[in-house]
């Protein structure tokens, strides 16, 4: 079965550039989303179409793919980023929906 | 402001089958195109994508969990459900439902908070 790859955990200092990448052989085909989730809560879409913002996103989030891996950016990461993110697309039929094992970011 | 909410037991006895519904207010189930998915997160783990189906009734499941899984959905209550047979203590997860409609990959953007359900006798 498809599968998306992450690193398990990311560690930046606050104000620093954070990145989690993610690979996947359909990535040049599909594009990728980011969600982000806190302790105890739903994820939370924090980018799509491999480079675009929901409303309500901070600025410092930024995507961007190349080939086979995506990248999820955030600018000047804040304590307040600590989160796990997941990547997420489909395989290359389109029919099976597939998560990212997850990047646990610390921002400390 | 669409919503979605989870319902269910919370406790499932090993073998028998976890059914749990999920209800969508402050907008259609049907007539839009979207899907809706079902993804659980076994505790202190990632996310699984378990199926989907569009308000039709097309369905699409994770391989890995076909054989156990039937996703269904009622137009006229604005819901849709989840059936997984045969559970095991490996299928204990918080369970969420959600709405795809981002991209041509259809990702999730609205969610459901959870529900917990646990798998033991």
């Amino acid at each position: 079965s498809y599968e998306l790859t992450q690193p398990p955990s990311v560690s930046v200092s606050p104000g620093q550039t954070a990145r989690i990448t993610c690979s996947g052989d359909a990535l040049p085909k599909k594009y990728a989303y980011w969600y982000q989730q806190k302790s105890g809560q739903a994820p939370v879409l924090v980018i799509f179409e491999d480079s675009k913002r929901p409303s309500g996103i901070p600025e410092r989030f930024s995507g961007s793919s190349s080939g086979t891996m995506a990248t999820l950016t955030i600018s000047g990461a804040q304590v307040e980023d600590e989160a796990d993110y997941y990547c997420y697309s489909t395989d290359s039929s389109g029919s099976h929906w597939v998560f990212g094992g997850g990047t646990k970011l610390t921002v400390l | 402001q669409l919503q979605l909410q989870e319902s269910g037991p919370g406790l499932v006895k090993p073998s028998e089958t976890l059914s749990l519904t999920c209800t969508v207010s402050g907008g259609s189930i049907s007539g839009s195109n979207y899907y809706w998915g079902w993804i659980r997160q076994p505790p202190g783990k990632g996310l699984e994508w378990i199926g989907s189906i569009y308000y039709s009734g097309s369905t699409y499941y994770n391989p890995s969990l076909k054989s156990r899984v039937t996703i269904s959905v009622d137009t006229s209550k604005n819901q849709f459900s989840l059936k997984l047979s045969s559970v095991t203590a490996a299928d204990t997860a918080v369970y969420y439902c959600a709405r795809g409609a981002r991209g041509p990959e259809r990702a999730f953007d609205i969610w459901g908070p959870g529900t917990m359900v646990s798998v033991s006798s």
